[in-house]
């Protein structure tokens, strides 16, 4: 158990729908990545915060959006949901968000009829 | 990016040790390289990490060349709980201080009885 939560753990909606994926970082972290793993794409690097702050941004759609509240979690919101966004997609924490180890969630696995 | 490259597949006997190759000929002088693990379809697991000296912890060791372009994890007593894919990731280092994993297709390790 690598102390990182999230929730819902299966999610199944329809085609241009929203959804809200949660994330809670491990007791201390600051930082909160967001990762997708597609059968096609494999672990893709979403987006990373850092003590509520966007920091980085990988290949995230322009239908997908994150925040990171003041009680350090986060949320991953998908709009417009097409087919191809069924994946799993996991939350990884670190304490600092610079340099140091991220360590990965259970995975929210969303699938989109 | 410093890219990685491992073999697709390997198999281990139980009880004998494991060792899975990684190429990463382009790294430079201050990345790290990093080694997660994916069993089914959980969450990656971290297990180890290093810059230029081998590295020992409780689940595996790894063997870093003099010359940083290759490096060796090794699960000294493999298990058939070890199954699983196993990444080998030069972290990379975006503007701003973040920081992502670049998971590739990792190498698909079974351990057989």
């Amino acid at each position: 158990d690598s102390g990182v939560t999230q929730t819902p753990k299966h999610l199944i909606t329809a085609t241009g729908q929203r959804v809200t994926l949660r994330c809670s970082p491990r007791s201390g972290d600051l930082s909160v990545y967001w990762y997708q793993q597609s059968l096609d794409q494999g672990l893709q690097f979403l987006i990373q915060y850092y003590n509520g702050e966007e920091r980085a941004k990988g290949n995230i759609l322009e239908r997908f959006s994150a925040q990171q509240f003041p009680d350090l979690h986060s949320e991953l919101n998908l709009s417009s949901l097409e087919l191809g966004d069924s994946a799993l997609y996991f939350c990884a924490s670190s304490v600092e968000g610079s340099s140091d180890t991220q360590y990965f969630g259970p995975g929210t696995r969303l699938t989109v009829l | 990016d410093a890219k990685t490259t491992q073999p697709p597949s390997m198999d281990c006997a139980e009880g004998r040790a494991a060792n899975l190759p990684c190429n990463h000929s382009t790294i430079s002088g201050n990345e790290y390289v990093y080694w997660y693990r994916q069993i089914h379809s959980q969450g990656p697991q971290y297990i180890i990490h290093g810059l230029k000296n081998n590295e020992t912890n409780e689940m595996a060791s790894l063997i870093i060349t003099e010359d940083r372009k290759s490096s060796t994890l090794i699960l000294p007593h493999a298990t058939l709980r070890d199954t699983a894919v196993y990444y080998c990731i030069v972290r990379v280092e975006l503007p701003n201080s973040g920081y992502a994993l670049n998971f590739g297709k990792g190498t698909s390790l079974l351990v057989t009885p």
